[in-house]
C-alpha cells in the first residue's frame, strides 16, 4: 500500500565509500524528485526526473548521479562520500500540472563517518 | 529571490489549546501554497493546497488560511493533540506548479 517507498531507511558507511538509495512509487505519477533536508530541517530540491528524463539538477555535486530506469523508480548513488553528505534524504512524486500534489517516502538517514 | 519565511520557528502549547502558525513568502509568480506535516522520523504530509482564488481551506482540525495580496498564510490548529507534536512546513509554487520553494518549518510541541 505505501504510496512512495525508499531503501535504506537507515544508512551508516565511512567517508569515501559509494552508496545507492533506491525509490519506488506505485501512485502512476510522471515526476519523481529527489529532496535533501539537512540538520536544520531545510529541504532542499537536489533532482527531479519527469518520465525518466532529468527536469531540474540542482547545485548538486557530480558525485550525486540520479537514474530512472523507468517513470516508477528513481534512485540515487552517490560516490566518494563527505562527512557534508550526513543528511535525510527523501524521495517524493507528483502528478505534473495543476497543483501536482506532492507525496514523499519516509526518508534515508545517511551518516557519514 | 524566492522565500518562503515561517514563524514562530518553534511553538510549545498544552493540549485542547488552539495556535496559528505563520507564513509569508515572496514567491512570484504565484501558483498555489502548501501546508505540509512532519512527524518525526517521517516525510512531510500533506495538509492543504491552496490556489490564488482561496482564501481558506480546512482539513479537520486544520484550517488554512491565504491572502494573496499581502502574500500571507496562517495554519490554525484547533483543539490540538499530543499527536499534533510535528513539524508544520510551508511550500509556495510558481510557475504552474513546477517550482516549489520551501520554508524553514514551525516546530510545534503539544505538551500534556
Amino acid at each position: 500500500d505505501t504510496a512512495v517507498s525508499q531503501t535504506p531507511k537507515y544508512l551508516v558507511t565511512q567517508m569515501g565509500n559509494d552508496k545507492s538509495i533506491k525509490c519506488e512509487q506505485n501512485l502512476g505519477h510522471d515526476t519523481m524528485y529527489w529532496y535533501k533536508q539537512d540538520s536544520k530541517k531545510f529541504l532542499k530540491i537536489m533532482f527531479s526526473y519527469n518520465n525518466k528524463e532529468l527536469i531540474i539538477n540542482e547545485t548538486v555535486p557530480n558525485r550525486f548521479s540520479p537514474k530512472s530506469p523507468d517513470k516508477a523508480h528513481l534512485n540515487l548513488h552517490i560516490n566518494s562520500l563527505e562527512l557534508g553528505d550526513s543528511a535525510v534524504y527523501f524521495c517524493a512524486s507528483s502528478q505534473s500540472g495543476g497543483t501536482g500534489e506532492l507525496f514523499f517516502g519516509e526518508g534515508s538517514r545517511l551518516t557519514v563517518l | 529571490k524566492n522565500q518562503v519565511e515561517q514563524s514562530p520557528q518553534s511553538l510549545i502549547i498544552l493540549e485542547g489549546k488552539n495556535c496559528t502558525l505563520q507564513c509569508n513568502y515572496t514567491v512570484s509568480p504565484f501558483s498555489n501554497l502548501r501546508w505540509y506535516k512532519q512527524d518525526t522520523g517521517r516525510g512531510p504530509v500533506s495538509l492543504t493546497i491552496m490556489t490564488f482564488s482561496e482564501n481558506t481551506k480546512s482539513n479537520g482540525r486544520y484550517t488554512a488560511t491565504l491572502d494573496a495580496d499581502t502574500k500571507q498564510s496562517s495554519l490554525h490548529i484547533t483543539a490540538s493533540q499530543l499527536s499534533d507534536s510535528a513539524s508544520y512546513i510551508c511550500v509556495v509554487a510558481n510557475n504552474a506548479g513546477n517550482m516549489l520553494t520551501f520554508g524553514g518549518g514551525t516546530r510545534l510541541m503539544v505538551k500534556p
